[in-house]
């Protein structure tokens, strides 16, 4: 593993359906995050956590929810999709002690839901 | 309002041209200004980063910040097909500095 991975790439989900992302990142960097990207609204933060054992809620966090058992993972769960969720979901990840807090962003995954 | 706005484009130059990309924003407490590089169907990437104001070269690219105006700038020299790109403006203030404001991103095409 480089970087940050996630998985899967693409998914089409039935609405109601629950729905886990995953993301696992080998930089040991303290800070995780969760973005959605729609067209025209650019990205918007939907989940964060400053340290493992540790989360906060971002910009659009209603439908999703996440947890940080350990320091490279950072789970992001539907309960139960809906069609506005259809989205490009990217996890990224900082080390806030750096001198520039520089996120790096895992490849996306493209959710559909139906 | 926004926090922050960017013209979404598509910006079309031909290679060779000075693109000139902008972003304005609201919130004074902005400190750190970042600009990021979207290529398709991949995640973004850090391109530059500045502090509060001024200018910042790194080859073919310079940023500049203006916060009496709250306006910040992406120049690229000497564009190339490979700058092809949507790129993202982000920033944080200095107190939530893991709290990033992104702008919806320009799509840039440089034509050969």
């Amino acid at each position: 593993i480089a970087g940050i991975t996630q998985a899967p790439t693409s998914q089409i989900l039935a609405a109601g359906r629950r729905m886990t992302l995953r993301c696992t990142q080998d930089m040991r960097h303290n800070a995780m995050y969760w973005y959605r990207q729609d067209l025209g609204l650019g990205l918007r933060l939907i989940h964060y956590s400053n340290t493992a054992g540790t989360t906060g809620k971002g910009e659009v966090p209603d439908g999703y929810s996440v947890s940080r058992a350990n320091t490279d993972d950072f789970p992001l769960t539907l309960a139960s999709a809906v069609p506005s969720q259809t989205s490009v979901y990217f996890c990224a990840s900082s080390d806030s002690g750096g001198v520039v807090n520089e996120q790096f962003f895992g490849p996306g995954t493209r959710l559909t839901v139906l | 309002q926004k926090e922050v706005e960017q013209d979404p484009g598509p910006l079309s130059v031909p290679e060779g041209a000075i693109v000139s990309l902008n972003c304005t924003y609201s919130n004074s407490a902005f400190q750190y200004f970042m600009w990021y590089r979207q290529y398709s169907r991949k995640g973004p990437e850090l391109l530059m980063y500045t502090y509060s104001s001024g200018n910042k070269e790194d080859g073919r690219f310079t940023a500049q910040v203006d916060k009496s105006s709250k306006y910040i700038s992406l120049f690229i020299r000497d564009s190339q097909p490979s700058d092809s790109a949507t790129y993202l403006c982000a920033m944080s203030d200095l107190y939530n500095f893991n709290k990033f404001y992104f702008g919806s991103g320009t799509k840039l095409n440089v034509k050969p």
